[in-house]
């Protein structure tokens, strides 16, 4: 079946540690995006790339990165720089067409302690 | 900078009734618009979108409305369902840069 994947879905880090959440699509979309949802709050953009080997920052970057090296796969690092990094992250996908969806995976709760 | 933002942070709402929740946008760059909905714990799921260009849009029980000229997006459902309730997002593409940015979401609890 075609769709994205995020793992692990559960994920518990020491202060201190980075840890990389996995997300994986196979609808070969180009553009994929990462967002950190807080409990009660909206979706916001931490980085997104539109193309393999290239990505840009979203409106809160900081103390996260990212790499673009297959089509199908967009990791995320959260660093031991992140101050709050205990969040719900979301990964999505997209064609680089005008004007579509966004398609998302059901999400990492990441719970540092 | 410019965001999508929403007027009503939760929103009760009987079985059976009309829903209808409000979005409002700044960015007059923005040509594409979709609402999702998020169960929770779940990531969101698309609901139904609309272009610049239209005015309105429905789709199965949902309608989504546009006025350009007061950057105001509503979505609109019909005979809302227990399996209705869920937290709803509208979402902005500004297409030169093809990045999606969210509103702050708005829940809505379907009374029985």
């Amino acid at each position: 079946d075609g769709g994205i994947t995020q793992s692990p879905k559960y994920l518990f880090r020491k202060e201190g540690q980075n840890v990389t959440l996995s997300c994986e699509q196979n609808l070969n979309h180009d553009a994929m995006y990462w967002y950190r949802q807080d409990p009660g709050q909206g979706l916001r953009l931490i980085y997104y790339s539109q193309i393999v080997n290239d990505f840009q920052k979203g409106d809160i970057a900081e103390g996260y990165s990212v790499s673009r090296e297959k089509k199908e796969s967009f990791p995320l690092t959260v660093t031991s720089a992140q101050k709050n990094p205990t969040a719900f992250y979301l990964c999505a996908s997209s064609t680089q067409a005008m004007n579509t969806e966004a398609f998302f995976g059901q999400g990492t709760r990441l719970t540092v302690v | 900078g410019e965001n999508v933002g929403l007027h009503l942070p939760t929103l009760s709402v009987q079985e059976g009734d009309n829903s209808i929740i409000n979005c409002a946008y700044s960015n007059s760059a923005s040509d594409y618009f979709i609402w999702y909905k998020q169960e929770s714990g779940k990531g969101p799921q698309f609901i139904i979108d609309i272009r610049s260009n239209m005015d309105k849009r429905q789709g199965q029980r949902v309608t989504v409305l546009l006025n350009k000229t007061v950057k105001h997006l509503s979505l609109q459902i019909a005979a809302t369902q227990p399996g209705d309730s869920a937290v709803y997002f509208c979402a902005e593409n500004e297409a030169a840069g093809n990045k999606l940015t969210f509103g702050g979401g708005t829940r809505v609890l379907v009374k029985p």
